[in-house]
């Protein structure tokens, strides 16, 4: 199993530009979820979803938009990039129900907006 | 969800036991206790979690205090291998709950030649 996978590892966008960061996983897992991690900090939940066409909002919702079409993908768009959007990007999945708190990461994506 | 306090760094010597701990005072009955590990650049990795009985893996052990106010997370050897920020979170455990980690500052461990 590849596990979770993310890509693109890194992106630099100017302000205003949008872009869709992927997110799969190959181990049938039911809940996914994306975090952003902001320098020296700990990681912060943007949304999630407990299963294909479910999706909610986490802490920090706002500027960030999600779909779920299959259990495996879960990507994460920004419309119109800000620099405070500057960030570690992290996918991670879970069996969900009694396993939601044990979650696989990803990789990450390193975003910079300039 | 409780929140929960950690120290912001520790030292360990390789070789020994590194004892990380994590105060959650204000933990419900029926909230366990997660420990993750984000080691440099990487997403963060569960390493165990429990609820009132001392809990051990492959990786750590966990202790847990009897008024489950506090623990400990143990690591028996420490290798260099296990220098991290380590993230101490609770979080209700059952049928229906959504996972939400909601992550602190964690201990950054720095383990030592």
């Amino acid at each position: 199993n590849a596990g979770v996978t993310q890509t693109p590892k890194f992106r630099i966008l100017k302000i205003g530009q949008s872009m869709t960061l992927q997110c799969t996983q190959d181990m049938n897992h039911n809940y996914m979820y994306w975090y952003r991690q902001d320098p020296g900090m700990g990681l912060k939940l943007i949304y999630y979803s407990v299963g294909a066409g479910i999706t909610d909002k986490g802490e920090v919702p706002n500027g960030y938009n999600v779909s779920r079409s299959t259990t495996e993908d879960f990507p994460l768009r920004l419309e119109l990039a800000a620099p405070s959007q500057t960030s570690v990007y992290f996918c991670a999945s879970s069996l969900g129900d009694l396993g939601a708190y044990e979650q696989y990461f990803g990789p990450g994506t390193r975003l910079t907006v300039t | 969800d409780a929140k929960t306090t950690q120290p912001p760094s520790m030292d360990c010597a390789e070789g020994r036991a590194a004892n990380l701990p994590c105060n959650h005072s204000t933990i419900s009955g029926n909230e366990y206790v997660y420990w993750y590990r984000q080691i440099h650049s990487q997403g963060p990795q569960y390493i165990i979690h429990g609820l009132k009985n001392n809990e051990t893996n492959e990786m750590a052990s966990l202790i847990i205090t009897e008024d489950r106010k506090s623990s400990t997370l143990i690591l028996p050897h420490a290798t260099l291998r296990d220098t991290a920020v380590y993230y101490c979170i609770v979080g209700l455990h059952g049928s229906g709950n959504t996972g939400k980690l909601i992550f602190g500052q964690g201990t950054t461990l720095q383990v030592k030649p």
